[in-house]
Order: structure tokens, then sequence, then C-alpha cells
């Protein structure tokens, strides 16, 4: 079992839907999260950030952890074509981070 | 300074030789890490330096691999006697030393290997 967990996809919506992102991570001791967007050939641009359960939110896109069941989340809403990307989540714990192996993306005009 | 820079973009070389990357982090930040991602996956971690010491190897990280961090700026990273499992994209990011407020690591743009 990976440590963390994350539906490669493809996923595709229309613009204005909600999309939602997930991933399951297997060690609990992991304190940091975030998530990452990824264009095509590209670095990993952070979009979010978040280290306790709960909702995290920044304009469009809105975080969740769930340490409990070590689950966490993205929501973006009124998705934009221009949300078109690989999302990666990411984990930490001091210096050891672990990404998932991203979603991808694609919303239709 | 707006971000992490890297380079070269691309690099194409033949199995066998030597390529060297180099990566500027940005400014203030005290950490530099390198990462390796393939097609299809996440980053993976390879190294990471505090200022000029090389505090942490992955296993991934083969003895043909090497990185420097000379004078705790920039970074540098050779892979000698390339391979073609080598083909990748090279990965680099840096943070503030702040483990009071977690690892926030800003990445570069990448370089992108390609070992024929």
């Amino acid at each position: 079992q990976k440590e963390v967990e994350q539906d490669p996809g493809p996923l595709s919506v229309p613009e204005g839907a909600i999309v939602s992102l997930n991933c399951t991570y297997s060690n609990s001791a992991f304190q940091y999260f975030m998530w990452y967007r990824q264009y095509s050939r590209k670095g990993p641009e952070l979009l979010m950030y978040t280290y306790s359960s709960g909702n995290k939110e920044d304009g469009r896109f809105t975080a969740q952890v769930d340490k409990s069941s070590k689950y966490i989340s993205l929501f973006i809403r009124d998705s934009q074509p221009s949300d078109s990307a690989t999302y990666l989540c990411a984990m930490s714990l001091n210096n050891d981070m672990r990404f998932g192996a991203g979603t991808r993306l694609t919303v239709k005009p | 300074d707006t971000g992490v820079s890297q380079d070269p973009r691309h690099k194409i070389t033949k199995r066998g030789q030597n390529v060297t990357f180099r990566c500027d982090p940005i400014s203030e930040h005290n950490r530099l890490y390198w990462y390796r991602q393939t097609l299809g996956q996440g980053p993976e971690f390879l190294t990471y330096f505090q200022n000029e010491a090389q505090l942490e190897k992955s296993r991934l990280l083969s003895d043909r691999f090497s990185a420097e961090r000379p004078k705790g700026s920039f970074s540098t990273l050779e892979i000698q006697r390339t391979e073609q499992g080598d083909s990748a994209m090279y990965l680099c990011a840096s943070s503030i030393d702040g483990l009071a407020v977690g690892e926030t690591q800003y990445f570069g743009p990448g370089t992108r290997l390609l070992v024929l």
C-alpha cells in the first residue's frame, strides 16, 4: 500500500461545475497537508496549505482535512477552463514530504 | 527574485554521458530539495540541503547521482553515466527553515531529461 493514494483520473467536468479531489493516506504522523497544481511540463505550484483538521477556504478553493479518517479533499467551485491541470496532494512530517500521483482535471467550456 | 529557477529546462543526452543541472532557490530560503518526477506520478524525494549541508538522501539516489550546495545558495545535481531509466523531470524546491510553521515548499519549473 502506498503512503498516499490519489485517484489519477482523468476527471472531466463542464465549466461552472464543483470539482472534488481526494487523497487518503496511511501514516497518521503526517502533520501538514498541501495541494499543488501542476500544468503540463511545469513545476508544481502551491495552492493550499493546512495543518489541522477542518476546512480552509481561499477564493474558489476549499481544502478539507479529516485526520481521523486520514482523508483530505480539495473542492473547486465555479470551475474554469484555466483550472485544467494535474492536482497533487502532498503531506509532510518534518522534512519528509510525500506526494500523491496527481489527478488530471479537464474543465470543458 | 520571484521564485525558484532551474537550468537547463530541457536536456537530451546519450546513454553513458554525464549531465549537470542547476537550481537557484528563493533567496531567503535556506532549505533546498531535489525531486524526480516521472510521467503520471507525483514527485519523489531525492535529497535535501539545510544551507550547505546535505542532510538526507533517498535510496533512489544511487551512487551515480551527486548533489552539492557549496555556498548554501544555488545547488547542482549531477548524474554520471546516465541510463535510459534516468529520463524524468528533475524538480528543485526551496523552503524557509521553520519547523514551527511546517514545510511549505516552492517548486521550480523543472529540468526535463531525456536519455537516448
